[in-house]
């Protein structure tokens, strides 16, 4: 079974100051690994996804993240914050034998405020 | 694209009753997901469609749930003799087979009273 924890409900950080969001993952194949961004009263918009090859994914809106298998960890991060990145910050992974539903497994999520 | 549509954005309800949400998905995407989000909680997988079949469901959804795709098109989600417990987001999302796209829509928020 796959299971993902997010370290840190909510995490606070100055504009212009480095983001970083945690995440663990556990899962028995290799795993196809995901961060979603929820506004308010919105759905879920993809960010980045990593599912083979390079390791470090780019991203929308200047995030990237760097799958570590040896630490089962997919971490969001930002060089600089800007005041529309507050939002709720979802991780997800799913593993995906071929022709599976590739459902996702997501995390309880992180609350990110940008303090002016 | 259009991107995927959920109604209604709301739906306040009395306990008891029957409701029914609906989810157009992007047109060319023949995979379709049901997703539901309590407050402070990640989106937990309810059920899968592929073209008009329901290929997967979660044991979250009781027998009071149903789910349809007629025509392997728009999508319906009906709870029956709703709970407060069944109060949440409900999301759908759409994909191409053999693409990790998913879009999401805006969900529909069921309160239950």
């Amino acid at each position: 079974a796959q299971s993902v924890t997010q370290l840190g409900s909510h995490v606070s950080v100055s504009e212009g100051a480095l983001v970083l969001l945690r995440c663990n993952y556990s899962s028995s194949v290799p795993p196809y690994l995901f961060w979603y961004v929820q506004y308010p009263n919105q759905g879920l918009q993809l960010l980045l996804k990593y599912t083979t090859g390079a390791t470090l994914v780019k991203g929308i809106n200047g995030f990237e993240a760097e799958f570590k298998k040896s630490e089962t960890s997919f971490h969001l991060t930002k060089p600089s914050a800007h005041m529309s990145d507050a939002a709720e910050y979802f991780c997800a992974v799913s593993e995906s034998p071929s022709g599976s539903a590739r459902q996702l497994t997501f995390g309880s999520g992180t609350q990110l405020t940008v303090l002016p | 694209d259009t991107g995927v549509s959920q109604n209604p954005r709301h739906k306040i309800t009395k306990r008891g009753q029957n409701v029914t949400f609906r989810c157009d998905p992007i047109s060319e995407h023949n995979r379709l997901y049901w997703y539901r989000q309590t407050l402070g909680q990640g989106p937990e997988f309810l059920t899968y469609f592929q073209n008009e079949a329901q290929l997967e469901k979660s044991r979250l959804l009781s027998d009071r749930f149903s789910a349809e795709r007629p025509k392997g098109s728009f999508s319906t989600l009906e709870i029956q003799r709703t709970e407060q417990g069944d109060s949440a987001m409900y999301l759908c999302a759409s994909s191409l087979s053999q693409n990790y796209g998913y879009t999401f829509g805006s969900g529909t928020r069921l309160t239950v009273v």
